[in-house]
This record gives C-alpha cells, structure tokens and sequence, in this order.
C-alpha cells in the first residue's frame, strides 16, 4: 500500500512569510504526528492529530500550527518564518490502536524548508 | 536521566563485524521504545517496538533488548554491511498509552561500515 506521501519535499522561504506543509498518511491511519529536525537536533515533536483533534503539542511556538481533514491528510502551517525553521519537516502516521497496532510510525520522506 | 540519550554518537566499522549501541531513557512513566533506522535521503523506518521489560526482539542480522527497570535498550548487528550504514534512532512513547505518535527521541547513532 502507498506510504506516508508529504507535499512539497523542497521549498524556499523569506523571512516573514509563511508556509504550508502538507502529508498524506498511509490508508487507515487514523493518527498524524509531525516532527522537526535542524541541524545538531534530534527530531522534535511539533504536534500529533487524531480523528481531526489536536492530541498533543510540543514546545514550539503559537506561530506553528496545523490541523486534521475529516481523510486524516494533515496540514501545518508556520507564520511569520524565522531563520530558524529552516528545517526538515517530518510527517507520520500510525494505527494508534492498542489492538491492532504496534504504534509504530511510518514515516513520510519530508519537506525540507529553507528562509532565507 | 531526563532525555532519551544514545551512545555512541558515530560508530565505524569494517564489513563483517558485529556491532552495538546504546539507548538510555527516563525509567519513570514507560510505556514503549522504539526503534528507527534512517538511511540517507530516505525515511526512517521502524525496526522494533517494545514494550516489556527484558523483551528481545530480533529481525535478520539485527537485534534488540530491553530493561524498562534501568532505563536502557541495547540494538545489536551482527555481520555489518555496507548498506547497513545509516543512522539509528531511539525514541520512547509516555505512560498513558492514547498518544502513539508522540516520541521523545535520541540524537541517533550514526553507523558507518566500511567494505
């Protein structure tokens, strides 16, 4: 079955604007989490959507954000980029059911941004 | 230990010798731990979950272990090979169990075996 399909996979950015980021989960996969990676950084959780709620947040800051379509494509948004959030954008998806699913993420390839 | 911490940071090795890291995690509130290997330009991808303290679990050359009491993970390969060569990450899901897809993950170890 098709993977975790993220959309774009390279944009550029000026400080001040602000991007879209979007991500397709595997078929079924109710469950969509996002993760940051910089430079000398592991990957960090931004926020995680589960049947089009926000289930958890990471520490980043009110200008990122996201949501969940009632398909569980997920979006997230960055206002007013900064420097430093150029960055590779991680989406994943997961069964998140203690039943049927091991809670593993499958993972999408990402969309690395870069302000300028 | 607060955060999830892996050790080494790099490892390089010759084709054909076996090899193993380190995950270190908060003991307190355990639920999971995870297991990723992230090639080059790729997307990481899932080598083991566990959850049960002493659990082992093996795929191929590669192998892990668990003490959930002491807070530590050890992932083994045996036989390394070039394309063996990637980056491993450990990561650990929070006590409560509702929210799969949030993990605290390690800086990685990044492997390199040499043929």
């Amino acid at each position: 079955k098709a993977g975790v399909t993220q959309t774009p996979r390279y944009l550029i950015k000026t400080r001040g604007q602000q991007v879209t980021l979007s991500c397709s989960p595997i078929s079924g996969h109710r469950s969509v989490s996002w993760y940051q990676q910089t430079p000398g950084q592991g990957l960090q959780f931004l926020f995680e959507y589960f049947s089009e709620t926000q289930r958890n947040k990471g520490n980043f800051p009110g200008r990122f954000s996201g949501r969940q379509f009632s398909n569980s494509r997920s979006e997230m948004n960055v206002s007013t980029l900064e420097l430093g959030d150029s960055a590779l954008y991680l989406c994943a998806s997961s069964l998140s059911n203690r039943l049927t699913g091991t809670g593993e993420l499958f993972f999408g390839e990402g969309s690395r941004l870069t302000v300028l | 230990i607060l955060n999830v911490e892996q050790s080494p940071q790099s490892l390089h090795v010759q084709e054909g010798d076996s090899t193993n890291f380190t995950c270190s995690f908060p003991s307190s509130n355990f639920y999971a731990l995870h297991w990723y290997r992230w090639e080059t330009a790729k997307s990481p991808e899932a080598l083991f979950v566990m959850t049960l303290n002493g659990d082992e679990k093996k795929k191929g050359r590669i192998s892990a272990t668990l003490n959930t009491k002491e807070g530590y993970s050890y992932l083994y390969i045996k036989g390394s090979q070039p394309e063996d060569s990637a980056t491993y990450l450990c990561a650990r899901t929070h006590a409560g169990g509702t929210s799969y897809g949030k993990l605290t993950f390690g800086q990685g170890t990044i492997l390199t075996v040499h043929p």
